[in-house]
Protein backbone atom coordinates (compact mmCIF):
# COMPACT_ATOMS: atom_id res chain seq x y z
CA UNK A 1 0.00 0.00 0.00
CA UNK A 2 1.17 3.27 -0.91
CA UNK A 3 2.39 5.75 1.86
CA UNK A 4 2.26 9.23 2.63
CA UNK A 5 2.91 11.26 -0.67
CA UNK A 6 4.01 14.99 -0.16
CA UNK A 7 3.94 17.32 -3.00
CA UNK A 8 6.44 19.30 -4.11
CA UNK A 9 9.70 17.60 -2.56
CA UNK A 10 12.09 20.56 -2.96
CA UNK A 11 10.91 24.11 -4.41
CA UNK A 12 12.74 27.69 -3.73
CA UNK A 13 10.86 30.91 -2.94
CA UNK A 14 11.64 34.56 -2.08
CA UNK A 15 10.93 36.22 1.13
CA UNK A 16 7.28 37.64 1.22
CA UNK A 17 5.67 34.99 -0.62
CA UNK A 18 3.43 32.16 0.20
CA UNK A 19 4.00 28.39 -0.28
CA UNK A 20 1.18 25.63 -0.61
CA UNK A 21 2.62 22.15 0.02
CA UNK A 22 0.08 19.08 -0.42
CA UNK A 23 0.06 15.45 1.51
CA UNK A 24 -1.53 12.26 0.42
CA UNK A 25 -1.75 10.48 3.63
CA UNK A 26 -2.04 6.63 3.26
CA UNK A 27 -6.07 5.11 1.92
CA UNK A 28 -7.69 4.71 4.67
CA UNK A 29 -5.94 7.40 6.90
CA UNK A 30 -7.91 10.10 8.06
CA UNK A 31 -5.47 11.77 10.53
CA UNK A 32 -2.86 14.01 9.20
CA UNK A 33 -0.50 15.98 11.21
CA UNK A 34 2.26 18.36 9.70
CA UNK A 35 5.65 19.12 11.09
CA UNK A 36 8.58 21.57 10.91
CA UNK A 37 12.20 20.13 10.76
CA UNK A 38 14.93 22.58 11.10
CA UNK A 39 18.79 21.94 12.66
CA UNK A 40 18.40 24.53 15.16
CA UNK A 41 14.83 23.54 16.73
CA UNK A 42 14.66 19.87 15.87
CA UNK A 43 11.07 18.32 14.79
CA UNK A 44 8.26 20.98 15.77
CA UNK A 45 4.64 19.99 15.51
CA UNK A 46 2.44 22.55 13.39
CA UNK A 47 -1.07 21.45 13.67
CA UNK A 48 -3.45 18.24 12.87
CA UNK A 49 -6.44 17.74 10.75
CA UNK A 50 -9.13 15.01 11.43
CA UNK A 51 -12.45 14.60 9.37
CA UNK A 52 -11.47 18.40 7.54
CA UNK A 53 -11.42 19.52 10.80
CA UNK A 54 -8.26 21.06 12.70
CA UNK A 55 -8.29 19.42 16.11
CA UNK A 56 -5.03 19.98 17.50
CA UNK A 57 -2.48 22.90 17.06
CA UNK A 58 1.52 23.78 17.69
CA UNK A 59 2.91 26.82 18.43
CA UNK A 60 3.82 28.64 15.13
CA UNK A 61 2.48 31.99 14.43
CA UNK A 62 -0.77 32.55 12.12
CA UNK A 63 1.30 32.60 8.81
CA UNK A 64 1.16 28.94 9.04
CA UNK A 65 -2.39 27.14 8.23
CA UNK A 66 -3.51 24.27 6.65
CA UNK A 67 -6.73 22.50 5.91
CA UNK A 68 -7.88 18.79 4.58
CA UNK A 69 -10.29 17.77 2.02
CA UNK A 70 -12.88 15.20 2.15
CA UNK A 71 -10.64 12.58 0.73
CA UNK A 72 -8.03 12.86 3.77
CA UNK A 73 -5.39 15.00 1.65
CA UNK A 74 -4.14 17.73 3.09
CA UNK A 75 -2.33 21.48 2.04
CA UNK A 76 -0.78 23.54 4.46
CA UNK A 77 0.45 27.27 3.43
CA UNK A 78 2.64 29.66 4.88
CA UNK A 79 2.05 33.31 3.99
CA UNK A 80 4.66 36.31 4.18
CA UNK A 81 8.01 33.99 3.69
CA UNK A 82 10.52 34.86 6.30
CA UNK A 83 14.06 33.43 5.82
CA UNK A 84 13.66 31.14 9.32
CA UNK A 85 10.74 29.07 7.73
CA UNK A 86 13.24 27.24 5.36
CA UNK A 87 12.84 23.84 6.67
CA UNK A 88 12.04 20.41 5.81
CA UNK A 89 8.17 20.57 6.62
CA UNK A 90 6.84 16.72 6.95
CA UNK A 91 3.45 15.39 6.83
CA UNK A 92 2.18 12.56 8.21
CA UNK A 93 -0.99 10.26 8.39
CA UNK A 94 -2.56 7.95 11.21
CA UNK A 95 -5.67 6.05 10.84
CA UNK A 96 -7.06 7.80 13.82
CA UNK A 97 -6.43 9.93 16.98
CA UNK A 98 -6.08 6.39 19.33
CA UNK A 99 -3.90 5.14 21.93
CA UNK A 100 -1.44 2.80 19.97
CA UNK A 101 -2.20 4.50 16.89
CA UNK A 102 1.01 4.76 14.93
CA UNK A 103 1.83 7.67 13.23
CA UNK A 104 3.85 7.47 9.41
CA UNK A 105 5.83 10.49 8.01
CA UNK A 106 6.17 11.27 4.07
CA UNK A 107 9.56 11.80 2.82
CA UNK A 108 8.72 15.82 3.60
CA UNK A 109 8.55 19.35 1.39
CA UNK A 110 12.49 20.93 1.33
CA UNK A 111 11.59 24.57 1.65
CA UNK A 112 14.46 27.40 0.87
CA UNK A 113 13.39 30.55 1.57
CA UNK A 114 15.64 33.43 -0.26
CA UNK B 1 10.28 24.07 27.88
CA UNK B 2 11.81 21.15 25.83
CA UNK B 3 9.26 18.26 27.22
CA UNK B 4 10.96 15.46 24.96
CA UNK B 5 15.01 15.41 25.15
CA UNK B 6 17.31 13.32 24.51
CA UNK B 7 20.65 14.43 26.25
CA UNK B 8 22.86 12.40 23.85
CA UNK B 9 23.66 13.97 20.52
CA UNK B 10 25.97 11.35 19.39
CA UNK B 11 26.87 7.55 19.98
CA UNK B 12 29.37 5.38 18.31
CA UNK B 13 29.13 1.97 19.01
CA UNK B 14 30.34 -0.64 17.35
CA UNK B 15 29.07 -4.02 14.75
CA UNK B 16 27.53 -6.24 16.79
CA UNK B 17 27.32 -4.52 19.69
CA UNK B 18 24.10 -3.26 21.74
CA UNK B 19 23.10 0.43 20.99
CA UNK B 20 21.46 1.86 23.81
CA UNK B 21 19.93 5.09 23.02
CA UNK B 22 18.07 6.87 26.13
CA UNK B 23 14.76 9.68 26.19
CA UNK B 24 13.29 11.58 29.13
CA UNK B 25 10.33 13.21 29.23
CA UNK B 26 8.69 15.61 31.76
CA UNK B 27 5.01 15.65 30.78
CA UNK B 28 3.19 12.81 32.65
CA UNK B 29 0.16 13.39 30.88
CA UNK B 30 2.25 11.02 27.67
CA UNK B 31 0.71 7.89 27.27
CA UNK B 32 2.05 6.79 24.35
CA UNK B 33 6.10 6.63 22.77
CA UNK B 34 7.21 5.89 19.43
CA UNK B 35 10.96 5.87 17.99
CA UNK B 36 11.71 6.94 14.92
CA UNK B 37 14.82 6.27 12.38
CA UNK B 38 15.85 9.19 9.76
CA UNK B 39 18.20 9.53 7.47
CA UNK B 40 19.27 12.52 5.66
CA UNK B 41 16.42 14.12 3.19
CA UNK B 42 14.34 11.51 4.30
CA UNK B 43 10.91 11.22 6.28
CA UNK B 44 11.28 9.28 9.30
CA UNK B 45 10.88 5.69 9.59
CA UNK B 46 9.01 4.14 12.49
CA UNK B 47 10.79 1.56 14.07
CA UNK B 48 8.83 0.59 17.62
CA UNK B 49 6.59 1.86 19.94
CA UNK B 50 4.73 1.71 23.94
CA UNK B 51 2.14 2.47 25.83
CA UNK B 52 2.27 3.46 28.68
CA UNK B 53 0.69 0.45 30.59
CA UNK B 54 3.40 -1.51 29.60
CA UNK B 55 7.02 -1.15 30.40
CA UNK B 56 8.29 -3.21 27.22
CA UNK B 57 8.06 -3.91 23.93
CA UNK B 58 9.92 -5.78 21.67
CA UNK B 59 10.14 -6.51 17.72
CA UNK B 60 13.63 -7.92 16.29
CA UNK B 61 16.64 -6.59 17.39
CA UNK B 62 15.09 -3.43 19.12
CA UNK B 63 13.46 -3.53 22.13
CA UNK B 64 11.74 -0.54 23.73
CA UNK B 65 11.86 0.00 27.87
CA UNK B 66 9.68 2.42 29.84
CA UNK B 67 10.39 3.54 33.50
CA UNK B 68 7.40 5.64 34.45
CA UNK B 69 8.36 6.75 37.58
CA UNK B 70 11.75 7.91 36.18
CA UNK B 71 9.82 9.65 33.15
CA UNK B 72 12.94 7.13 30.66
CA UNK B 73 12.85 5.37 28.14
CA UNK B 74 15.20 3.47 26.07
CA UNK B 75 15.95 1.73 22.79
CA UNK B 76 17.87 -1.22 22.45
CA UNK B 77 19.42 -2.12 19.24
CA UNK B 78 21.09 -5.54 19.20
CA UNK B 79 23.11 -6.40 17.69
CA UNK B 80 23.89 -3.06 15.66
CA UNK B 81 24.51 -3.56 12.01
CA UNK B 82 26.19 -0.59 9.81
CA UNK B 83 22.11 0.17 8.71
CA UNK B 84 21.45 1.12 11.88
CA UNK B 85 24.09 4.27 11.23
CA UNK B 86 21.00 7.25 11.13
CA UNK B 87 19.35 9.59 13.63
CA UNK B 88 16.84 8.09 15.95
CA UNK B 89 14.22 10.32 17.27
CA UNK B 90 12.02 9.73 20.43
CA UNK B 91 8.83 10.99 20.26
CA UNK B 92 5.74 10.83 22.90
CA UNK B 93 2.13 11.84 22.76
CA UNK B 94 -0.86 12.44 24.97
CA UNK B 95 -3.87 10.79 23.37
CA UNK B 96 -6.25 12.42 25.36
CA UNK B 97 -9.03 13.83 23.40
CA UNK B 98 -7.83 11.55 20.73
CA UNK B 99 -5.15 13.93 19.05
CA UNK B 100 -2.18 12.96 17.45
CA UNK B 101 0.21 15.46 18.16
CA UNK B 102 3.84 13.92 18.71
CA UNK B 103 6.37 15.86 20.72
CA UNK B 104 10.24 14.79 19.51
CA UNK B 105 13.70 14.91 21.06
CA UNK B 106 16.23 17.36 19.29
CA UNK B 107 17.75 13.16 17.97
CA UNK B 108 20.73 11.02 18.86
CA UNK B 109 22.95 10.53 16.06
CA UNK B 110 23.98 6.56 16.08
CA UNK B 111 27.27 5.87 14.28
CA UNK B 112 27.83 2.03 13.97
CA UNK B 113 31.30 1.84 13.47
CA UNK B 114 32.68 -1.62 11.45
Amino acid sequence: KAGVTQTPRYLIKTRGQQVTLSCSPISGHRSVSWYQQTPGQGLQFLFEYFSETQRNKGNFPGRFSGRQFSNSRSEMNVSTLELGDSALYLCASSVAGTTGNTIYFGEGSWLTVV
Amino acid sequence: DQQVKQNSPSLSVQEGRISILNCDYTNSMFDYFLWYKKYPAEGPTFLISISSIKDKNEDGRFTVFLNKSAKHLSLHIVPSQPGDSAVYFCAARYSGGGADGLTFGKGTHLIIQP
